[in-house]
């Protein structure tokens, strides 16, 4: 099993429609993040978290939510989707402020 | 300055060459630094840490510059397999110390 699990890996969905992308990891990790990754403008990060009680936002937060459910879950929403919320999303954790991190798979979201 | 600005790229490269990536940051009391490949359509994954003066993994040289705040990519003797984009990544500023990513150089080897 991966590391880091995101799911759905594609996914399409219509403008205004509630979306909820889901990421879960076996490394123990207390970080964990979320980033959406668009061409030519590289990784944003949109929100992280530090414990289950510690959620913060990051550059591009607004139009998204995020609940961390237990260490290991970090799940990331759309309240009410956007075309521009077109993008590829990744979730990552990493093991302190030293340590690099280890990403998910990705989720390729479509809004039309 | 930016706080992480790479080579625009594309670098195209036949194989067998040798090729250098750069990378310049912002913040000078960065500790740690970190290089990732990314394969098309695919996450990145952490290719070297560089955390003192630079360190080497096979073909693959990474070197740190403090007093000029760079960080370079130095890839030996390039294979087909090479070909992705590279991102560089620094601390960003502020208590958090999440990382800033670079938006990437592209390398192509060709045969």
């Amino acid at each position: 099993d991966a590391d880091v699990t995101q799911t759905p890996r594609n996914r399409i969905t219509k403008t205004g429609k509630r979306i909820m992308l889901e990421c879960s990891q076996t490394k123990g990790h207390d970080r964990m993040y979320w980033y959406r990754q668009d061409p030519g403008l590289g990784l944003r990060l949109i929100y992280y978290s530090f414990d289950v009680k510690d959620i913060n936002k990051g550059e591009i937060s607004d139009g998204y939510s995020v609940s961390r459910q237990a260490q290991a879950k970090f799940s990331l929403s759309l309240e009410s989707a956007i075309p521009n919320q077109t993008a590829l999303y990744f979730c990552a954790t990493r093991p302190g402020q030293g340590g690099g991190y280890t990403f998910g798979s990705g989720t390729r979201l479509t809004v039309v | 300055r930016k706080e992480v600005e790479q080579d625009p790229g594309p670098f195209n490269v036949p194989e067998g060459a040798t090729v250098a990536f750069n990378c310049t940051y912002s913040n000078s009391a960065s500790q740690s630094f970190f290089w990732y490949r990314q394969d098309c359509r695919k996450e990145p994954k952490l290719l070297m840490s560089v955390y003192s003066s630079g360190n080497e993994d096979g073909r693959f040289t990474a070197q740190l510059n403090r007093a000029s705040q760079y960080i370079s990519l130095l890839i030996r003797d390039s294979k087909l397999s090479d070909s992705a984009t590279y991102l560089c990544v620094v601390p960003g500023g502020g208590s958090q110390g999440n990382l800033i990513f670079g938006k990437g150089t592209k390398l192509s080897v060709k045969p």
